[in-house]
């Protein structure tokens, strides 16, 4: 399977914890977004790259996320002490370069993150 | 001031034409509109995109009249397997933070 991919599918972990989170995108797509969505609610926009470059972060990104594309292939996404309210589930996506207004994206199955 | 507008919820039957719009009054003059489709515990998958008139894949079709401030994705002849939320995305601010996917429209088939 050529799709995107991410690694682990769940975490549970306990308040205050750090959690990192891996997404593998599709091998000829340089440009990698990071979702999160809770239940009942559509994807929300945390961050996204053009090969390495960050290039976009969500304006209600706390401090305590950050994210990392350091060859511009993988990506990974770090929280830092961990609170209930980031329980939810964190999706990737990859799409080629193209005028992001029109872009496709491919969606990895996403991790499932719940905090005790 | 919502970006996009779609129904919470709809049902249909089996062998249905399932017909779920979208509305999108802000839509600026370069904006795309993009279909997705998800089921539980997965990612959102792509369905079809437009950005005037009519588009058709073997999927979908997709209807986006002339003042582009709604879209109407055309679901033909639905089966069990299309019951899924399907969510209308439409770029906003020409940045990825304006890609706002809302809360999209659960669609049920029964048989």
């Amino acid at each position: 399977d050529t799709g995107v991919s991410q690694d682990p599918r769940h975490k549970i972990t306990k308040r205050g914890q750090n959690v990192t989170f891996r997404c593998d995108p599709i091998s000829e797509h340089n440009r990698l977004y990071w979702y999160r969505q809770t239940l009942g609610q559509g994807p929300e926009f945390l961050t996204y790259f053009q090969n390495e470059a960050q290039l976009e972060k969500s304006r209600l990104l706390s401090d305590r996320f950050s994210a990392e594309r350091p060859k511009g292939s993988f990506s990974t996404l770090e929280i830092q002490r961990t609170e209930q309210g980031d329980s939810a589930m964190y999706l990737c996506a990859s799409s080629l370069d193209r005028d992001i207004r029109r872009d496709t994206q491919y969606f990895g199955p996403g991790t499932r993150l719940t905090v005790l | 001031l919502a970006k996009t507008t779609q129904p919470i919820s709809m049902d249909s039957y089996e062998g249905q034409e399932v017909n779920i719009t979208c509305s999108h009054n802000n839509i600026a003059t370069n904006d795309y509109i993009t279909w997705y489709q998800q089921f539980p515990s997965q990612g959102p998958r792509f369905i079809i995109q437009g950005y005037k008139t009519k588009v058709t894949n073997e999927v979908a079709s997709l209807f986006i009249p002339a003042d582009r401030k709604s879209s109407t994705l055309s679901l033909p002849r639905v089966s069990l397997s299309d019951t899924a939320v399907y969510y209308c995305l439409v770029g906003e601010g020409g940045g990825a933070d304006g890609l706002t996917f809302g809360k999209g429209t659960h669609l049920i088939i029964q048989p």
